[in-house]
This record gives C-alpha cells, sequence and structure tokens, in this order.
C-alpha cells in the first residue's frame, strides 16, 4: 500500500529537549516535504527536498532543521524546541505525473512544547 | 511566499445545495492550483486541481475555475452530501530556489452539509 508514514504520531515535550520527527515514503518519490498547520493559518511549507542531499527553505524554516540522506525518508529535527513550534506537522511526498502534482499527506504528528 | 487569500473560513449548506469557496493571489508566476480536502484526523488529500492555461476542470460534482487575469480560482461543489463535509484548502506552487518549487496554501474553509 502505497503512504507516507509519520513517528511519533503524539509527543509532549519540554523547551529545549531535542526531538525528530521520522517520515518515511514507500513510493520512491523524489519530491518530500514538511508543513505545519495551525488554527486559522492553514498549512505552512517549513523544508522541502527535491531530492537526495537537495533540501530548501519554505516560508516557516525557522527553529528547523530537515536532512535527505536517502530518498524515502525525511526526517524534521528541532534542535531546541520551543512553545511556538507547538503545531500539527504534516509530510508529504509528491509525484509528478501530467502535470499534476499529487501530494500525499502523511497522517500527522501533534507537538505539544511545555 | 506571498500568501493566498481564501474565502469564507466556514460555509455551511443544506444538503443538494451547492457550495462554492474563492482564493485569490497575486503571485503572476503561479501556474499550477490545487484543491484539498481534510477530513477530521487525516491529512489533506488532492480533490482536484488546475493548471493556468486551463479556465475549468470538473470531475464528477467538483469543479474548479481559474481566472488568472483577476488572479483567483474557485472550488464548485455541486449536489452537496454529508460526507462533504471537511476542510478544503486551497494552494498554489510558486518556483523556490533554481529548479525548485513550494507551496503556499489558503488558510482553510470548514464546510459543512446539514443533513
Amino acid at each position: 500500500e502505497a503512504q507516507v508514514t509519520q513517528n511519533p504520531r503524539y509527543l509532549i515535550t519540554v523547551t529545549g529537549k531535542k526531538l525528530t520527527v521520522t517520515c518515511s515514503q514507500n513510493m520512491n518519490h523524489e519530491y518530500m516535504s514538511w508543513y505545519r498547520q495551525d488554527p486559522g493559518l492553514g498549512l505552512r511549507q517549513i523544508y522541502y527536498s527535491m531530492n537526495v542531499e537537495v533540501t530548501d527553505k519554505g516560508d516557516v524554516p525557522e527553529g528547523y532543521k530537515v536532512s535527505r540522506k536517502e530518498k524515502r525518508n525525511f526526517p524534521l529535527i528541532l534542535e531546541s524546541p520551543s512553545p511556538n513550534q507547538t503545531s500539527l506537522y504534516f509530510c508529504a511526498s509528491i509525484i509528478r505525473e501530467g502535470g499534476t502534482d499529487t501530494q500525499y499527506f502523511g497522517p500527522g504528528t501533534r507537538l505539544t512544547v511545555l | 511566499g506571498e500568501n493566498v487569500e481564501q474565502h469564507p473560513s466556514t460555509l455551511s449548506v443544506q444538503e443538494g445545495d451547492s457550495a462554492v469557496i474563492k482564493c485569490t493571489y497575486s503571485d503572476s508566476a503561479s501556474n499550477y492550483f490545487p484543491w484539498y480536502k481534510q477530513e477530521l484526523g487525516k491529512g489533506p488529500q488532492l480533490i482536484i486541481d488546475i493548471r493556468s492555461n486551463v479556465g475549468e476542470k470538473k470531475d464528477q460534482r467538483i469543479a474548479v475555475t481559474l481566472n488568472k487575469t483577476a488572479k483567483h480560482f474557485s472550488l464548485h461543489i455541486t449536489e452537496t452530501q454529508p460526507e462533504d463535509s471537511a476542510v478544503y484548502f486551497c494552494a498554489r506552487r510558486e518556483l523556490g530556489g533554481p529548479g525548485t518549487y513550494k507551496y503556499i496554501f489558503g488558510t482553510g474553509t470548514r464546510l459543512k452539509v446539514l443533513a
């Protein structure tokens, strides 16, 4: 089954404690992306990756890091989380076919930073 | 990237009626406009999209129209059903760094279809 998986699904942590949210896709997609979703703000792109070892900033990259060492995985790293990073996070991968970008989203990770 | 304005933020319609959600943008370089449906507790799912060289696209009860001159695009759902109740997001694709692209989303519309 084609899917994007994220772990953990829920996380409560404290300010300053480094954490990693993993993302994996089994569709061999080149493009992967991280978003955060906040009430009234919609989804905002944090980082994206066009392919292995190619990453670029989205609109809200501050406080986040990513890496793309292999095609299937795209972890999101919060080196020193702060309360304003409390949010719902989505990982996604994209297949481009015939002019359409089908973006497959993971189930989401709800992060609370105390 | 420049924002996408999405209206309304909430919309209630009677079952069987039509629903229309509108998005406006200002970046004339955007050339691809997808719409997503997000059900409770799930990630968004692509439901329809349109490219800038097309004015309208239909898929059963769902249609999207694009007015490139006025820089707005709309989602139309006809004969609404209770299962259409969800949050809908519009988005636009824009160029990022060389050879890259990124997505700018609207703020979402919560659609309620009343039985």
